[in-house]
């Protein structure tokens, strides 16, 4: 089954400055790539995602970035701010269903 | 607002006890799914039901109940529950089919005593 890893595992950044947070996965038939953050309180809401087709997608100040040879995708944050702490999750699905398999999160703190 | 309704907030229940947790979309999808999110553990995933179908049941002990009357309600039946039973408990729902967007409840936090 697929198994997805993610790191780090917490990340602290000054404000301004960029976050990039890497996931690795096993199945070479996933793809789709979603990131999810999840804030206090709130369960995890989507906040870009990336299909294989593509090597790289941009919303603003957050990009993915997707390496199928060597399965990996990172998210990347650029000019930080506080709001953007969080948990950030990745995932990826197996071949076969419509389910997700999650890494383990990063906690992400912008300090101002 | 992700579309996404679960009832309710928090939850405290002895071990004795049944409670229920409830989800309800009304997003269109025929999807829905029930995760489990303990503290520095990934995501689990633990059913997913597509038309109302259970599709996975990923080895959940059958003191988790799960029930989906209909493509737009989801419940979880709990009884007997151990003490690291206590999680935030979230619901999902999506499109069917494969890679989709997941929309997320906002979670039952279950404190298990």
């Amino acid at each position: 089954g697929e198994n997805v890893e993610q790191h780090p595992s917490t990340l602290s950044v000054q404000e301004g400055d960029s976050a990039v947070i890497k996931c690795t996965y096993s199945d070479s038939a996933s793809n789709y790539f979603p990131w999810y953050k999840q804030e206090l309180g709130k369960g995890p809401q989507l906040i870009i995602d990336i299909r294989s087709n593509v090597g790289e997608k941009k919303d603003q100040r957050i990009a993915v970035t997707l390496n199928k040879t060597a399965k990996h995708f990172s998210l990347h944050i650029t000019e930080t701010q506080p709001e953007d702490s969080a948990v950030y999750f990745c995932a990826a699905p197996p071949e076969y269903g419509n389910k997700l398999v999650f890494g383990a999160g990063t906690i992400l703190r912008v300090k101002s | 607002e992700t579309g996404v309704t679960q009832t309710p907030r928090h939850l405290v229940m002895g071990m004795t006890n049944k409670k229920s947790l409830k989800c309800e979309q009304h997003l269109g999808h025929n999807a829905m799914y029930w995760y489990k999110q303990s503290a520095k553990k990934p995501l689990e995933l633990m059913f997913v039901y597509n038309f109302k179908e259970q599709t996975e049941n990923n080895s959940v002990p059958s003191r988790f109940s799960p029930e989906c009357p209909n493509s737009s309600h989801l419940f979880l039946h709990l009884h007997t529950l151990q003490p690291e039973d206590s999680a935030l408990y979230l619901c999902a729902s999506s499109r069917t089919g494969p890679h989709t967007e997941a929309f997320f409840g906002q979670g039952t936090r279950l404190t298990v005593v």
